[in-house]
Protein backbone atom coordinates (compact mmCIF):
# COMPACT_ATOMS: atom_id res chain seq x y z
CA UNK A 1 0.00 0.00 0.00
CA UNK A 2 1.21 3.26 -0.97
CA UNK A 3 2.22 5.51 2.16
CA UNK A 4 -0.62 8.13 2.89
CA UNK A 5 -2.04 8.55 5.95
CA UNK A 6 -4.90 11.18 6.60
CA UNK A 7 -5.49 12.70 9.74
CA UNK A 8 -8.14 13.32 11.53
CA UNK A 9 -10.04 10.31 9.98
CA UNK A 10 -13.51 11.61 11.62
CA UNK A 11 -13.88 15.21 12.66
CA UNK A 12 -17.15 16.82 13.88
CA UNK A 13 -17.49 20.58 14.12
CA UNK A 14 -19.63 23.15 14.33
CA UNK A 15 -20.77 26.09 11.58
CA UNK A 16 -17.83 28.46 11.43
CA UNK A 17 -15.43 26.79 12.79
CA UNK A 18 -12.00 26.73 11.24
CA UNK A 19 -10.78 23.22 10.15
CA UNK A 20 -7.81 21.90 9.17
CA UNK A 21 -7.02 18.05 7.19
CA UNK A 22 -3.41 16.93 6.52
CA UNK A 23 -2.50 14.43 4.55
CA UNK A 24 1.11 13.13 5.03
CA UNK A 25 2.76 10.70 2.37
CA UNK A 26 6.39 8.75 2.43
CA UNK A 27 6.42 8.21 -1.15
CA UNK A 28 8.62 11.37 -2.04
CA UNK A 29 5.84 11.84 -5.02
CA UNK A 30 5.52 15.24 -6.72
CA UNK A 31 1.84 16.09 -7.06
CA UNK A 32 -0.28 15.81 -4.09
CA UNK A 33 -4.24 16.25 -4.63
CA UNK A 34 -7.73 17.03 -2.23
CA UNK A 35 -10.82 15.66 -3.41
CA UNK A 36 -13.94 15.60 -2.10
CA UNK A 37 -16.66 12.28 -2.61
CA UNK A 38 -20.37 13.43 -2.26
CA UNK A 39 -23.51 10.95 -3.06
CA UNK A 40 -24.01 11.56 -7.26
CA UNK A 41 -21.08 13.71 -7.67
CA UNK A 42 -18.18 11.34 -7.79
CA UNK A 43 -14.80 12.96 -6.18
CA UNK A 44 -14.37 16.17 -7.15
CA UNK A 45 -11.18 18.04 -7.27
CA UNK A 46 -10.69 21.00 -4.68
CA UNK A 47 -6.70 22.04 -5.08
CA UNK A 48 -4.21 20.26 -5.93
CA UNK A 49 0.38 20.63 -5.64
CA UNK A 50 2.53 20.02 -8.09
CA UNK A 51 6.02 20.84 -5.87
CA UNK A 52 6.86 22.69 -2.78
CA UNK A 53 4.81 25.91 -2.25
CA UNK A 54 3.16 25.07 -5.96
CA UNK A 55 -0.58 24.92 -5.98
CA UNK A 56 -3.37 25.50 -8.06
CA UNK A 57 -7.05 25.29 -7.97
CA UNK A 58 -9.38 22.78 -8.35
CA UNK A 59 -12.94 22.99 -9.62
CA UNK A 60 -14.55 23.34 -6.36
CA UNK A 61 -12.28 25.56 -4.59
CA UNK A 62 -14.05 28.04 -3.08
CA UNK A 63 -14.22 27.97 0.65
CA UNK A 64 -11.09 26.04 0.70
CA UNK A 65 -7.26 26.73 1.13
CA UNK A 66 -3.96 24.70 1.11
CA UNK A 67 -0.80 25.09 2.21
CA UNK A 68 2.46 22.76 1.09
CA UNK A 69 5.77 23.94 3.30
CA UNK A 70 7.07 20.02 2.91
CA UNK A 71 6.96 17.66 -0.04
CA UNK A 72 5.15 14.78 2.20
CA UNK A 73 2.45 17.64 3.89
CA UNK A 74 -0.44 18.85 2.07
CA UNK A 75 -2.81 20.59 4.39
CA UNK A 76 -6.19 21.46 3.54
CA UNK A 77 -8.11 23.97 5.53
CA UNK A 78 -11.69 25.08 5.73
CA UNK A 79 -11.32 28.88 7.28
CA UNK A 80 -14.83 28.86 8.41
CA UNK A 81 -16.66 25.71 7.82
CA UNK A 82 -19.82 25.35 6.36
CA UNK A 83 -22.57 22.50 6.28
CA UNK A 84 -22.28 22.51 2.88
CA UNK A 85 -18.48 21.45 3.48
CA UNK A 86 -19.65 18.12 5.01
CA UNK A 87 -18.37 15.20 2.89
CA UNK A 88 -15.68 12.95 2.88
CA UNK A 89 -12.22 13.98 1.70
CA UNK A 90 -9.52 12.44 -0.23
CA UNK A 91 -5.93 13.01 -0.05
CA UNK A 92 -4.19 11.16 -3.35
CA UNK A 93 -0.83 11.25 -4.54
CA UNK A 94 1.28 10.62 -7.87
CA UNK A 95 4.58 10.53 -9.06
CA UNK A 96 4.07 11.23 -12.86
CA UNK A 97 1.71 13.28 -15.46
CA UNK A 98 -2.03 11.03 -15.78
CA UNK A 99 -0.61 9.57 -18.86
CA UNK A 100 2.67 8.67 -17.53
CA UNK A 101 3.99 5.15 -16.02
CA UNK A 102 4.07 6.65 -12.72
CA UNK A 103 0.62 8.95 -12.82
CA UNK A 104 -1.73 6.51 -11.29
CA UNK A 105 -3.03 8.15 -8.27
CA UNK A 106 -2.77 6.43 -5.14
CA UNK A 107 -5.34 7.40 -2.61
CA UNK A 108 -5.51 7.50 1.18
CA UNK A 109 -8.35 6.21 3.62
CA UNK A 110 -10.35 9.36 3.82
CA UNK A 111 -11.54 11.42 6.30
CA UNK A 112 -15.20 12.32 7.25
CA UNK A 113 -16.21 15.48 7.93
CA UNK A 114 -19.30 17.12 9.55
CA UNK A 115 -20.00 20.42 10.02
CA UNK A 116 -23.41 20.82 11.76
CA UNK B 1 -13.81 20.88 -20.94
CA UNK B 2 -13.47 16.95 -20.64
CA UNK B 3 -15.79 15.16 -18.59
CA UNK B 4 -17.13 11.69 -17.82
CA UNK B 5 -20.70 10.35 -17.88
CA UNK B 6 -21.01 7.00 -16.16
CA UNK B 7 -24.19 5.49 -17.04
CA UNK B 8 -26.47 3.93 -14.15
CA UNK B 9 -25.70 4.75 -10.58
CA UNK B 10 -26.62 1.24 -9.67
CA UNK B 11 -25.97 -2.18 -11.39
CA UNK B 12 -26.80 -5.53 -9.80
CA UNK B 13 -26.00 -8.87 -11.45
CA UNK B 14 -26.17 -12.82 -10.61
CA UNK B 15 -22.75 -14.20 -9.49
CA UNK B 16 -21.57 -15.84 -12.12
CA UNK B 17 -22.65 -13.25 -14.56
CA UNK B 18 -20.79 -10.88 -16.91
CA UNK B 19 -20.67 -7.55 -15.48
CA UNK B 20 -20.76 -4.35 -17.35
CA UNK B 21 -20.43 -0.73 -16.12
CA UNK B 22 -20.86 1.61 -18.73
CA UNK B 23 -18.88 5.09 -19.15
CA UNK B 24 -18.24 7.49 -22.20
CA UNK B 25 -16.58 10.78 -22.22
CA UNK B 26 -15.96 13.95 -23.80
CA UNK B 27 -12.39 14.89 -24.66
CA UNK B 28 -11.17 17.54 -27.20
CA UNK B 29 -8.10 16.10 -27.33
CA UNK B 30 -7.19 12.15 -27.13
CA UNK B 31 -7.95 11.48 -23.29
CA UNK B 32 -6.37 9.06 -21.22
CA UNK B 33 -8.91 6.98 -19.27
CA UNK B 34 -8.93 5.35 -16.14
CA UNK B 35 -11.38 2.55 -13.88
CA UNK B 36 -10.97 3.04 -10.17
CA UNK B 37 -12.97 0.82 -8.27
CA UNK B 38 -13.65 2.03 -4.36
CA UNK B 39 -14.68 -0.60 -1.20
CA UNK B 40 -16.84 0.51 1.48
CA UNK B 41 -14.91 3.11 3.70
CA UNK B 42 -11.70 3.22 1.80
CA UNK B 43 -9.98 4.93 -0.52
CA UNK B 44 -9.80 4.74 -4.76
CA UNK B 45 -7.26 1.73 -6.43
CA UNK B 46 -6.90 1.39 -9.81
CA UNK B 47 -8.16 -1.03 -11.87
CA UNK B 48 -6.85 -0.03 -15.26
CA UNK B 49 -5.81 2.58 -17.22
CA UNK B 50 -5.52 3.16 -21.45
CA UNK B 51 -2.93 5.85 -22.20
CA UNK B 52 -3.40 5.17 -26.22
CA UNK B 53 -1.80 2.21 -26.11
CA UNK B 54 -3.80 -1.34 -26.45
CA UNK B 55 -7.19 -0.14 -27.52
CA UNK B 56 -8.28 -3.20 -24.92
CA UNK B 57 -6.15 -3.06 -21.53
CA UNK B 58 -6.23 -5.64 -18.70
CA UNK B 59 -6.60 -4.92 -15.37
CA UNK B 60 -6.18 -6.37 -11.71
CA UNK B 61 -9.82 -8.78 -10.45
CA UNK B 62 -10.02 -10.23 -14.17
CA UNK B 63 -11.54 -6.80 -15.27
CA UNK B 64 -10.96 -5.41 -18.77
CA UNK B 65 -11.83 -2.29 -20.65
CA UNK B 66 -11.88 -1.32 -24.24
CA UNK B 67 -11.16 2.24 -25.85
CA UNK B 68 -13.78 3.21 -28.64
CA UNK B 69 -12.77 6.25 -30.17
CA UNK B 70 -15.90 6.53 -32.17
CA UNK B 71 -18.55 5.93 -29.28
CA UNK B 72 -16.33 7.90 -26.92
CA UNK B 73 -16.24 4.73 -24.29
CA UNK B 74 -14.84 3.00 -22.22
CA UNK B 75 -16.66 0.21 -20.54
CA UNK B 76 -16.02 -2.03 -18.02
CA UNK B 77 -16.20 -5.80 -18.28
CA UNK B 78 -15.84 -8.85 -16.65
CA UNK B 79 -16.84 -12.15 -17.73
CA UNK B 80 -18.10 -13.78 -14.38
CA UNK B 81 -18.87 -11.84 -11.24
CA UNK B 82 -17.83 -12.80 -7.60
CA UNK B 83 -19.37 -11.12 -4.91
CA UNK B 84 -15.86 -9.59 -3.95
CA UNK B 85 -16.81 -7.05 -6.89
CA UNK B 86 -19.19 -6.03 -4.95
CA UNK B 87 -17.99 -1.96 -4.68
CA UNK B 88 -17.92 1.61 -6.57
CA UNK B 89 -16.79 1.98 -9.67
CA UNK B 90 -15.75 5.44 -10.70
CA UNK B 91 -14.40 6.15 -14.45
CA UNK B 92 -11.85 9.21 -14.55
CA UNK B 93 -10.60 11.39 -17.57
CA UNK B 94 -7.52 13.38 -17.87
CA UNK B 95 -8.16 16.87 -18.25
CA UNK B 96 -5.43 17.20 -21.07
CA UNK B 97 -2.71 15.11 -21.97
CA UNK B 98 0.02 15.10 -19.32
CA UNK B 99 -2.08 16.62 -17.04
CA UNK B 100 -1.74 16.08 -13.30
CA UNK B 101 -5.14 16.17 -13.01
CA UNK B 102 -8.44 13.65 -13.40
CA UNK B 103 -11.65 14.63 -13.31
CA UNK B 104 -13.76 11.69 -12.07
CA UNK B 105 -17.34 10.28 -12.88
CA UNK B 106 -20.28 10.08 -10.86
CA UNK B 107 -19.42 6.17 -9.85
CA UNK B 108 -21.92 3.30 -10.58
CA UNK B 109 -22.54 1.04 -7.50
CA UNK B 110 -22.70 -2.84 -8.01
CA UNK B 111 -24.17 -5.06 -6.45
CA UNK B 112 -23.78 -8.89 -6.98
CA UNK B 113 -26.52 -11.02 -5.78
CA UNK B 114 -25.63 -14.93 -4.75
Amino acid sequence: DAGITQSPRHKVTETGTPVTLRCHQTENHRYMYWYRQDPGHGLRLIHYSYGVKDTDKGEVSDGYSVSRSKTEDFLLTLESATSSQTSVYFCAISAGLAGENTGELFFGEGSRLTVL
Amino acid sequence: AQSVTQLGSHVSVSEGALVLLRCNYSSSVPPYLFWYVQYPNQGLQLLLKYTSAATLVKGINGFEAEFKKSETSFHLTKPSAHMSDAAEYFCAVSVKRGAQKLVFGQGTRLTINP
